[in-house]
């Protein structure tokens, strides 16, 4: 059974910090890694999806990598903002329709 | 706007009591599905449409039901509301690509209380 791990859960920064946000699952049969941004309140908003065959998709400010054999995925912020406050989920995508299996999200903050 | 729309936003019931959450996709996707998200737990899958016409359940499908009623709406129906359906619901569609590039759109959730 699939099983996603963020670490850390929560993590707070001055703002202009690089930081690194870690992203581990149990089978490395997947399809894709996506990451999510969550604001309090709000629903989930795609921020990189990563198919199996690649290594690692950029956003402006953001970079995700994915390392299928070691089980790890990494979503790399540049120069933070207080903006980026929120939670970041992790999200691996198994074989079949609708085997999407969530990380708990790790929680940030980011301080001006 | 384009994406998930779902109604309502904001629900409180009485244990006992049923009620339909709504959802609507505009992009054209074939799959859709609902999830719920609670306080250390993760988003779980409920039920989920691959297509048109389908439904499968998901992780945790006891004590809902789902109607597909077209390609683009996917209610999600409590019968009979139990506290432990306190929750927030969310709703996604995905568009199956070549090589399982699923990438997913979410709603902005139904935040149900049940007393």
């Amino acid at each position: 059974k699939q099983e996603v791990t963020q670490i850390p859960a929560a993590l707070s920064v001055p703002e202009g910090e690089n930081l690194v946000l870690n992203c581990s699952f149990t089978d490395s049969a997947i399809y894709n890694l996506q990451w999510f941004r969550q604001d309090p309140g709000k629903g989930l908003t795609s921020l990189l999806l990563i198919q199996s065959s690649q290594r690692e998709q950029t956003s402006g400010r953001l970079n995700a990598s994915l390392d299928k054999s070691s089980g790890r995925s990494t979503l790399y912020i540049a120069a933070s903002q207080p903006g980026d406050s929120a939670t970041y989920l992790c999200v691996a995508g198994g074989g079949s329709q609708g085997n999407l299996i969530f990380g708990k999200g790790t929680k940030l903050s980011v301080k001006p | 706007n384009a994406g998930v729309t779902q109604t309502p936003k904001f629900q409180v019931l009485k244990t006992g009591q049923s009620m339909t959450l709504q959802c609507a996709q505009d992009m054209n996707h074939n799959s859709m599905y609902w999830y719920r998200q609670d306080p250390g737990m993760g988003l779980r899958l409920i039920y989920y449409s691959a297509s048109e016409g389908t439904t499968d359940k998901g992780e945790v499908p006891n004590g809902y039901n789902v109607s597909r009623l077209n390609k683009r709406e996917f209610s999600l129906r409590l019968e009979s509301a139990a506290p432990s359906q306190t929750s927030v619901y969310f709703c996604a569609s995905s568009a199956p690509g070549t090589l399982g590039n699923y990438g997913y759109t979410f709603g902005s959730g139904t935040r149900l209380t049940v007393v």
